[in-house]
């Protein structure tokens, strides 16, 4: 079975302030690793995923196999940063997406 | 321009009337998906489509049925809604397995029922 655990439902930070949404699963396969970003009355969306390497608006993530951990990073929150931000999971055959039940993250002023 | 689209946004239903949640494509992605998120809780992957081939995940109530009638629409039925069903339906998309790609979801359909 896998599982997506995201500790803290809500991260209240300063704006300029550095960010790190916690992401821990478990999955017995190799697993891909994504983050996922809703903001206000928008759809679901793709931040990143972690066999891209990449950074999207400032937001890194490292996979951690050791601590099976993909927790989201920032150095300096910005104020549009504020979402909802899932952590998901993907199966080795590719075709199910475990879902994180999220963390809201507010950047304030 | 959007790309996945479900209609209606809200939906209010009677305890045991059927009721239809509908999503289409402007992709032309192969698979198709329906995720159930309920309040403060993560989606929760219900079924999806590869192309004509349908998938239920083992632990999808039989109360919940889909239809894919064509590549770009796809249908969520639930026979007899209970109160327990209400909640905020997800459609995505992706081209192909997500192994190499990424999924698209439409902005849901928010289920009440009374």
């Amino acid at each position: 079975a896998q599982r997506v655990t995201q500790p803290e439902k809500l991260l209240s930070v300063f704006k300029g302030a550095p960010v790190e949404l916690k992401c821990n699963y478990s999955y017995s396969g190799s697993p891909e690793l994504f983050w996922y970003v809703q903001y206000s009355r928008q759809r679901l969306q793709l931040l990143l995923r972690h066999i891209s390497r990449e950074s999207i608006k400032g937001f890194t993530a490292d996979l951690n196999k050791g601590e099976t951990s993909f927790h989201l990073k920032k150095p300096f929150a910005q104020e549009e940063d504020s979402a909802m931000y899932y952590c998901a999971l993907l199966n080795n055959a590719g075709n199910m997406l475990t879902f994180g039940g999220g963390t809201r993250l507010m950047v304030k002023p | 321009d959007a790309m996945v689209i479900q209609n209606p946004r809200y939906q209010v239903t009677q305890f045991g009337k059927p009721v239809t949640l509908s999503c289409s494509q402007t992709l032309n992605h192969n698979v198709m998906y329906w995720y159930q998120q309920k309040s403060s809780q993560a989606p929760k992957l219900l079924f999806h489509y590869y192309d004509k081939d349908f998938n239920n995940e083992a632990d999808t109530p039989d109360n919940f049925q889909s239809r894919r009638p064509n590549t770009s629409f796809c249908f969520l039925d639930i026979r007899s809604p209970g109160l327990g069903d209400a909640a905020m339906y997800l459609c995505a998309t992706s081209i192909t397995t997500l192994l190499n790609t990424e999924a698209f979801f439409g902005q849901g359909t928010r289920l009440t029922v009374v």
